[in-house]
C-alpha cells in the first residue's frame, strides 16, 4: 500500500543551528500532512500541519515545506535547542481520517 | 477543553494472561478513537480505530481485540499475551471531520 516514509533515521544537529527533517510520500490523493514529536516514553505531540492547497506553513521555531510535484515534505527547526531532542514523525492523511505515519527520525542535539 | 486519558502507564504481564487497557476521551463527543502500537525505536503501527459505539475497523490481524462500550471510552484488549505483544501502546483521538490526531501518554505494555 501507499506509505510515508523518511529519508534520514538519525540526525545531528549542533545547538543552536537549523535542522531539516525530510520525509516522502507516495500517495499523491494526500491532502492534509502533519509533524509530530515524540519524547522518549511519551505519546506524539502535534508540531504542525500543512494542507495541500498550501506549499508553507510557519509556526514558533518551525517551518513545514511541502512540495507536491516530488511528494516530499519538510520539517525545519530554527535554532535548534536540546529540548527539541526527540523522534519527529511526519504524517499523511488520504483516506478518511485514517493517518499514515511514516518510520521516523531521530534528532539529536549536541550541547 | 479536550482531554486522552490512558492507563496504566506501565504493566507488566506474563505469557498467557490477558490484557485490557482503557482509554477515555474528555470534553469532546463522538469522536474518532485509534489505537497504535509501537515496537522499540519504531514507527507507528495502526491496530484498531473506531467512529462509534461498537464500531470497530481492525487493521492488522493479531492477538488483539478492541471495544468501544461507550462514546469516549476505548478498550484494547486480549485473551492470551504473547511475547510479542509488548510494546508501547498509543491511544488517540481524532474530531468527526477533522484530520488530527491526539495522543495519550501511551503504556508500555511487556510481556515475560
Amino acid at each position: 500500500g501507499e506509505s510515508v516514509g523518511l529519508h534520514l533515521p538519525t540526525l545531528s544537529v549542533q545547538e543552536g543551528d537549523n535542522s531539516i527533517i525530510n520525509c516522502a510520500y507516495s500517495n499523491s490523493a494526500s491532502d492534509y500532512f502533519i509533524w509530530y514529536k515524540q519524547e522518549s516514553g511519551k505519546g506524539p505531540q502535534f508540531i504542525i500541519d500543512i494542507r495541500s492547497n498550501m506549499d508553507k506553513r510557519q509556526g514558533q521555531r518551525v517551518t513545514v515545506l511541502l512540495n507536491k510535484t516530488v511528494k516530499h515534505l519538510s520539517l525545519q527547526i530554527a535554532a535548534t535547542q536540546p529540548g527539541d531532542s526527540a523522534v519527529y514523525f511526519c504524517a499523511e492523511n488520504a483516506a478518511g481520517n485514517k493517518l499514515t505515519f511514516g518510520g521516523g527520525t531521530r534528532v539529536l542535539v549536541k550541547p | 477543553s479536550q482531554t486522552i486519558h490512558q492507563w496504566p502507564a506501565t504493566l507488566v504481564q506474563p505469557v498467557g494472561s490477558p490484557l485490557s487497557l482503557e482509554c477515555t476521551v474528555e470534553g469532546t463527543s463522538n469522536p474518532n478513537l485509534y489505537w497504535y502500537r509501537q515496537a522499540a525505536g519504531r514507527g507507528l503501527q495502526l491496530l484498531f480505530y473506531s467512529v462509534g459505539i461498537g464500531q470497530i475497523s481492525s487493521e492488522v490481524p493479531q492477538n488483539l481485540s478492541a471495544s468501544r462500550p461507550q462514546d469516549r471510552q476505548f478498550i484494547l484488549s486480549s485473551k492470551k499475551l504473547l511475547l510479542s505483544d509488548s510494546g508501547f501502546y498509543l491511544c488517540a483521538w481524532s474530531a468527526q471531520g477533522g484530520y488530527g490526531y491526539t495522543f495519550g501518554s501511551g503504556t508500555r505494555l511487556t510481556v515475560v
